[in-house]
């Protein structure tokens, strides 16, 4: 099935970093929402974008609606240990989400 | 406020046999859709359902087939299991259409291992 592009795959982090994340799509999408998924769980809802160009903030989470509508970017500011685990961008295509293949996050203290 | 709710939590069932997912949407939602979580992949879409209809549906056999409630809950069942029906399945569910709300909320997944 389709997938979106996230870069990087994966992230080794010291706690308090900053850590950046983007996902890219070769088709327009109207809204993108990123997700947050423990091992063994349901993805958590983190931000949702529904405008070109719009920045978001959620905590220490900030993200982006790219300008070309086919890309979204995902910020997190000043790392913790509970930051751990895999984030998931995802397109909205009609009533169906596109996922990402995910970034895994690694947070040592 | 309840979440989204799945059950079972985990299920174990052999080659060929069929078998049956509940999702209880969140408050105040009445769309559920399903999608198929193979291991170190995103979510892939299988179905939506809204007001007791199939609204679209993914790349699926029709060996994947739904069904929702008037109480908006819904079910997935899977016929002639193949080992590669292995995965987690998530449910999720969002206000309806037109409501301006595009934002899909997740239940904890079942985890469905073929042998």
């Amino acid at each position: 099935g389709q997938q979106l592009n996230q870069s990087p795959q994966s992230m080794f982090i010291q706690e308090g970093e900053d850590v950046s994340m983007n996902c890219t799509s070769s088709s327009i999408f109207n809204t993108w929402l990123w997700y947050k998924q423990d091992p063994g769980e349901g993805p958590v809802l983190l931000i949702a974008l529904y405008k070109a160009g719009e920045l978001t903030s959620n905590g220490r989470l900030t993200a982006q609606f790219g300008i070309t509508r086919k890309d979204s970017f995902l910020n997190i500011s000043a790392s913790i240990p509970s930051d751990v685990g895999i984030y998931f961008c995802a397109g909205q295509d009609t009533d169906k989400l596109i996922f990402g293949t995910g970034t895994r996050l690694q947070v040592f203290p | 406020d309840a979440g989204v709710t799945q059950s079972p939590t985990h299920l174990i069932k052999t080659r060929g046999q069929q078998v049956t997912l509940r999702c209880s949407p969140k408050s105040g939602h009445d769309t559920v859709s399903w999608y198929q979580q193979a291991l170190g992949q995103g979510p892939q879409f299988i179905f939506q359902y809204y007001e007791e209809e199939e609204r679209q549906r993914g790349n699926f056999p029709d060996r994947f087939s739904g069904h929702q409630f008037p109480n908006y809950s819904s079910e997935l069942n899977v016929n002639a299991l193949l080992l590669g029906d292995s995965a987690l399945y998530l449910c999720a569910s969002s206000p309806g259409p037109g409501q301006g709300s595009y934002e899909q909320y997740f239940g904890p997944g079942t985890r469905l291992t073929v042998t």
